[in-house]
């Protein structure tokens, strides 16, 4: 069953300009994955966060993790026209070892 | 190092056909996952399976889906009897022996079309 929703569906912005998205959830998670892909491609793995961390920083990329509001946040700063993709956050239930995907946020970044 | 390798890239079968999607994990990887991805969604999580054993199959349909990782080779999804609702990205992904839940490497997928 899907539960990460992303939030916003789709996000535009300048380019240098800082994006911000957010993924909620509704189980007990082992951990939760941040992921892009590029049109027409495979993912990408970005960053993954355990249960018990609530910031991680992976150079221009930053996520959050509030397990008691069962949600997650990634920041991308100084975004790039090559940042340009989906984004999807993937959580790993307790227990389990199978992703479960939300819908992605579609990133655009002007130039 | 290859990745997570996965062919064809792109699939065309007519209705009714069998069609055949092959994995290979990344080297020392003996976890091997599939993953469907309809246009403009997510992906959903279809299968696990390790070395000649199914882990977990509670995404695979229950009936025309089949897939297996024998010992020697690839991991094969197998979609018997394709229907257009079968048209779908079709994803690989394969994690280490020592840490399942950590992060899963991913294929380039295979594209299928059922006309």
């Amino acid at each position: 069953s899907q539960q990460g929703e992303e939030d916003p569906q789709a996000l535009s912005i300048q380019e240098g300009e800082n994006a911000t998205m957010n993924c909620s959830y509704k189980t007990s998670i082992n951990n939760l994955q941040w992921y892009r892909q590029n049109s027409g491609r495979g993912l990408v793995h970005l960053i993954l966060i355990r249960s018990n961390e609530r910031e991680k920083h992976s150079g221009r990329l930053r996520v959050t993790l509030d397990t008691s509001k069962k949600s997650s946040s990634l920041l991308i700063t100084a975004s790039r026209a090559a940042d340009t993709a989906s984004y999807f956050c993937a959580t790993v239930d307790q227990g389990a070892q199978k992703l479960v995907f939300g819908q992605g946020t579609r990133l655009t970044i002007n130039p | 190092n290859a990745g997570v390798m996965q062919n064809p890239r792109h699939l065309v079968r007519r209705r009714g056909q069998e069609a055949r999607l092959r994995c290979s994990p990344m080297k020392g990887h003996s976890h091997v996952y599939w993953y469907r991805q309809l246009p403009e969604e997510g992906l959903k999580f279809m299968v696990y399976l390790q070395k000649e054993n199914i882990i977990d199959e509670s995404g695979m349909p229950k009936e025309r889906f089949s897939a297996e990782f024998p010992k020697e080779g690839p991991s094969i999804l197998r979609i018997q009897q394709v229907v257009r609702g079968d048209s779908a990205a079709y994803f690989c992904a394969s994690s280490s022996s020592n840490r399942p839940r950590e992060t899963q490497y991913f294929g380039p997928g295979t594209r299928l079309l059922v006309l």
